[in-house]
Order: structure tokens, then sequence, then C-alpha cells
């Protein structure tokens, strides 16, 4: 099993520019959520999904969108990329249990 | 919604010293408790974890403690060694039945000295 892949690793962007970033997972978990890490503010829950067709917001969802047509795929949109979005984006995954999130290795996205 | 307050930010050890991070939760509903390991560049990775019926579970080096009353948490690492140098990241959910997603304290920087 490969986990959870994310693509890409490093990305940079101009102010206003949109882009998709990646993630999938290949162990049939229901659960999958997109996280972004910034220094000394931990990991802030941007969205997730309990399942194929669900998605929710988290804590800081303002300027991404989310789908999840499939198990498998969790993609991440940017929608107007602004400096403040600079930062590290983990994927992550849970199966039914709830417990143990599996993280993918994460995109370092710069915005200018 | 869960608040998680985790303590210290940064914590400095000399090898082979004890060292304990310490987590608040505010929601007594609560019932799982992981702790993260990231070590730089990588991801977070699950070292130990501790359900609400356990007052504690050890795994060699590192142990968890819970107190439900007080509704806190402890990492401890005894006999440090450089390699425990990372962050460690505490987190509290309600599992299964609840909307699972952990909400994560903000990190602590451990830095163990050879």
């Amino acid at each position: 099993n490969a986990g959870v892949t994310q693509t890409p690793k490093f990305q940079v962007l101009k102010t206003g520019q949109s882009m998709t970033l990646q993630c999938a997972q290949d162990m049939n978990h229901e659960y999958m959520s997109w996280y972004r890490q910034d220094p000394g503010m931990g990991l802030r829950l941007i969205h997730y999904s309990v399942g194929a067709g669900i998605t929710d917001q988290g804590e800081v969802p303002n300027g991404y969108n989310v789908s999840r047509s499939t198990t498998e795929d969790f993609p991440l949109r940017l929608l107007s990329a602004a400096p403040s979005q600079t930062s590290v984006y983990f994927c992550a995954s849970s199966g039914t249990s709830g417990n143990e999130q599996y993280f993918g290795p994460g995109t370092r996205l710069t915005v200018t | 919604g869960e608040n998680v307050e985790q303590h210290p930010s940064t914590l400095s050890v000399q090898e082979g010293d004890s060292a304990v991070i310490k987590c608040t939760y505010s929601d007594s509903a609560s019932n799982y408790f992981p702790w993260y390991k990231q070590e730089l560049g990588k991801r977070p990775q699950l070292i130990i974890d501790i359900r609400s019926n356990v007052g504690e579970k050890k795994d060699q080096r590192i142990a968890v403690t819970l107190n439900k009353t007080a509704k806190h948490f402890s990492l401890h690492i005894t006999e440090t060694q450089p390699e425990d140098s990372a962050v460690y990241f505490c987190a509290a959910s309600i599992t299964p039945g609840g909307s699972y997603i952990p909400t994560f304290g903000r990190g602590t920087s451990l830095i163990v000295h050879p």
C-alpha cells in the first residue's frame, strides 16, 4: 500500500492564481481531511469528508474548496491564491473507527 | 467545539533526562487522545494513544496519562535520546460515533541535547 499520497510536493503561485492540491489514499478509508500547518499554529483543519459525496468545513475553510467524488481521492482547490495561504498542507485519512490519522507527505505552497 | 491547549511550546532537555508535555481539553465527551510526532520536514505520525476508559498507557520509553476529571493528559518520555528531537502534537476527538475529527494542540518542539 502507498498509504496517503499528495502531489505536488512543492508549488509556487502568484497572487490570484488557482490550483488544485491532489490527495489520494489506497486504504479504503472513509474519513479524509485537509490541514494547514503554520509555525506556532499547529495543524488547523480546512475541510473534511466522512465519505464519498459528503464534505464539511473545518476551522479555516475560507479560500478553499473540496469535493469527494470517490473514496480514494480528496482534492483541495485554491480559488484565488493569496500570500496568507503560504503554508504546508497535509492531507490525512482515517478508517471507520476514526482513530489514527494517516498523513500524506505534505505540499509546501508559497504564494508570492 | 473542542479546544486543546498544549504546553510548553518549546522544551529543551539533556540526553537521558525525562520530558513531559501537557495538554488540556474542553469537551468532556472527548474519548480518544492520540499523540503525534513530527520530525523536521516529515509528516506527523502516531506514536501513542489512549482512550478515556484507561488512565495510563506505556510503550517502552513513552507513556501517556489521562485525568478525565481534570480534562488533561500528558506525554512522558524517559531517557530521552537525540532522535526524540521533534515536534509533538496532542489531539482529542470523539470516536466512534462522534465527529471523529481530532482537534490538535499547537505542538511542542522538543530539543534533546547530546
